[in-house]
């Protein structure tokens, strides 16, 4: 139980498109999601929390519109990179957790590898 | 503030030795603590956790990790290594309350040797 998905599992696009990585729990209903970035040797980084039906939670210093969450359903988080820039090539994490306790485990997916040309 | 910090950067065993990863956390209460472990290109996948209770923490493929209030520390440890638990490790603390955030480490990359 608790898996979670993500899709694609890696992506290249050029300069200046926009790119959408889906994050799903597939066995339960996510209130929260989170989506991290992880550039490489480095550690995860918090890039914002979203629960479902209300707008995303940003990290200070992570922008909001380059970064496009959306959490539209129990299983199923987005997020689109805006006009993306070589700088933004990493490897973005989702995790999500079931909700209704004093602290919610967090489940992670195996990470989408972006690389922006 | 909250902070983890994994004085380790890199560490290399040979297989069959003992594993000791150290981890040292800031928190002004008592915290929920975690190990994960991320193979190369993968996404993360929990060890063990601590959360209250017996402070000697079971986890999977035979880690363990004790948590020592005083030293505020969560180290993992594991008996004897096998090649296949080459991989990178990252402890980390999460918050109380509704956003349930974890902050990470900056992670141990484990090497073992033949």
């Amino acid at each position: 139980g608790a898996v979670v998905s993500q899709h694609p599992s890696w992506v290249i696009c050029k300069s200046g498109t926009s790119v959408k990585i889906e994050c799903r729990s597939l066995d339960f209903q996510a209130t929260t999601m989170f989506w991290y970035r992880q550039f490489p040797k480095q550690s995860l980084m918090l890039m914002a929390t979203s629960n479902e039906g209300s707008k995303a939670t940003y990290e200070q210093g992570v922008e909001k519109d380059k970064f496009l969450i959306n959490h539209a359903s129990l299983t199923l988080s987005t997020l689109t990179v805006t006009s993306a820039h070589p700088e933004d090539s990493s490897f973005y994490i989702c995790s999500a957790t079931q909700g209704g306790g004093s602290y919610n485990e967090q489940f992670f997916g195996p990470g989408t590898r972006l690389t922006v040309l | 503030a909250q902070s983890v910090t994994q004085p380790d950067i890199h560490i290399t065993v040979s297989e069959g030795a003992s594993l000791e990863l150290r981890c040292n956390y800031s928190y002004g209460a008592t915290p929920y603590l975690f190990w994960y472990v991320q193979s190369p290109g993968q996404g993360l996948q929990l060890l063990l956790k601590y959360f209250s209770g017996d402070t000697l923490v079971q986890g999977i493929k035979g880690f363990e990790a004790e948590f020592k209030r005083s030293q505020s520390s969560f180290n993992l440890r594991k008996p004897s290594v096998h090649w296949s638990d080459a991989a990178e490790y990252f402890c980390a603390v999460g918050a109380y309350g509704a956003t349930n955030k974890l902050i990470f480490g900056t992670g141990t990359l484990l090497a073992v040797q033949p």
